[in-house]
């Protein structure tokens, strides 16, 4: 099983809708987790981050966490075309790593 | 805050040449830093993880003596590819985490396109 899991798409919205991508983990100590956005042929940027259960809102972006079900996912309102991206999902390992576990990504088209 | 700059941005060199690549935390401290590679339509590989004025800590399969990492200061690390042959061509990316940013947060370059003829 793969420690970070998610679903690599493409992921196809229409403009104006709600995207959803889903990100599962395998560690149950982990306590912190981040979304970033990579376009193509450039490096990763951070979105957002997220360490209690529930919801956390930055602008059109939404992360939402449940740490029983070891699930997070990112919710993206009123999708633009210039959202289309690759998300990854990235969990630090507990027991003290500094690293982060990347997941493989989701590809996002949104379509005018 | 928390810019992290990569040089340079893209590099062309002939196989069996070494080529070294710097990464800088603009405005913060970088206690820790990361060098991923990442293949085309392929996730992020990390490489290994440098602390300052220490060793780097290598991931398995990474060659630690053609991926020669300094992190010499709280500033800025280097990655330095020996000898380098057409299938070390690859897009690489550091990253910098630091205090007062939340604990794990790592911050990008914007990636080394390195290729090898």
């Amino acid at each position: 099983q793969k420690e970070v899991e998610q679903n690599s798409g493409p992921l196809s919205v229409p403009e104006g809708a709600i995207a959803s991508l889903n990100c599962t983990y395998s560690d149950r100590g982990s306590q912190s987790f981040f979304w970033y956005r990579q376009y193509s042929g450039k490096s990763p940027e951070l979105i957002m981050f997220i360490y209690s259960n529930g919801d956390k809102e930055d602008g059109r972006f939404t992360a939402q966490l449940n740490k029983a079900s070891q699930y997070v996912s990112l919710l993206i309102r009123d999708s633009q075309p210039s959202d289309s991206a690759t998300y990854l999902c990235a969990v630090p390992p507990s027991g003290g790593y500094n690293k982060l576990i990347f997941g493989a990504g989701t590809r996002l088209a949104v379509h005018p | 805050g928390a810019v992290v700059s990569q040089h340079p941005s893209r590099v062309i060199c002939k196989s069996g040449t070494s080529v070294k690549i710097e990464c800088r935390s603009l405005d913060f401290q970088a206690t820790t830093m990361f060098w991923y590679r990442q293949f085309p339509k392929q996730s992020l590989m990390l490489m290994a993880t440098s602390n300052e004025g220490s060793k780097a800590t290598y991931e398995q399969g990474v060659e630690k003596d053609k991926f020669l990492i300094n992190h010499a200061s709280l500033t800025l690390s280097t990655l330095t590819v020996t000898s380098a042959h057409p299938e070390d061509s690859s897009f690489y990316i550091c990253s910098a985490r630091g205090t007062g940013h939340g604990t794990d947060t790592q911050y990008f370059g914007p990636g080394t396109r390195l290729t090898v003829l």
